[in-house]
């Protein structure tokens, strides 16, 4: 079955960076993008971008961009989100997410910016 | 941006009655290709997101014949037929019509 696994939770201080991973099993990788989609606490759901899977091409949205990347290890079936120069408010839970063959999301990752 | 317009915030619902949740949508989700690119999506507590309509009125795999969604254009909404103790959560509509994809500010569901 399809399974979308993220690495653990995080606590990282202001302008520190971190990395967050998305392992993809259960179907070819490289068959459907990855979303990543940010939840603040008790807040509701703001989609960040999209990584096209077989050409590594990232799309951000507004708000999203310089110091959020996403990347790819497609030889692990792995997505990846990366944040630099954390600040307090970029403290939520991070979701991948691939809607294609199907709707799958991750379990979540909470990152907390705290000094 | 799309703007998704979600009402009301909150309901509570004595179990076996019906809901309703209203989604407006800023611009018109009917694409040239004549689908309509709104979605419905219930997130429990401690959960990510699952999908319950898609496109509109279509139930996505497994979920309950009481889920429905209708509506056309710019507004839409899902209701359940028979509210049961494990349809809490907050439900979000969500757009896809145009990047970047939109959801609604959320409506909470819980049980009298």
């Amino acid at each position: 079955q399809v399974q979308l696994v993220q690495s653990g939770s995080e606590l990282k201080k202001p302008g520190a960076s971190v990395k967050v991973s998305c392992k993809a099993s259960g179907y070819t990788f490289t068959s459907y993008a990855m979303n990543w989609v940010r939840q603040a606490p008790g807040q509701g759901l703001e989609w960040m971008g999209w990584i096209n899977t077989n050409t590594g091409n990232p799309t951000y949205a507004q708000g999203f961009t310089g110091r959020f990347v996403f990347s790819l290890d497609t030889s692990v079936s792995t997505a990846y989100l990366q944040i630099s120069s954390l600040k307090a408010e970029d403290t939520a839970v991070y979701y991948c997410a691939s809607h294609g063959g199907g709707d799958y999301w991750g379990q979540g990752t909470l990152v907390t910016v705290s000094s | 941006d799309i703007v998704m317009t979600q009402t009301p915030l909150s309901l509570s619902v004595t179990p076996g009655q019906p809901a309703s949740i209203s989604c407006k949508s800023s611009q018109s989700l009917l694409h040239s290709d004549g689908k309509t690119y709104l979605y419905w999506y219930l997130q429990k507590p401690g959960q990510p997101p699952q999908l319950l309509i898609y496109e509109v009125s279509n139930r996505f795999s497994g979920v309950p014949d009481r889920f429905s969604g209708s509506g056309s254009g710019t507004d839409f909404t899902l209701k359940i037929s028979r509210v049961e103790a494990e349809d809490v959560g907050v439900y979000y509509c969500m757009q896809s019509i145009q990047l970047p994809q939109t959801f609604g500010g959320g409506t909470k569901v819980e049980i009298k």
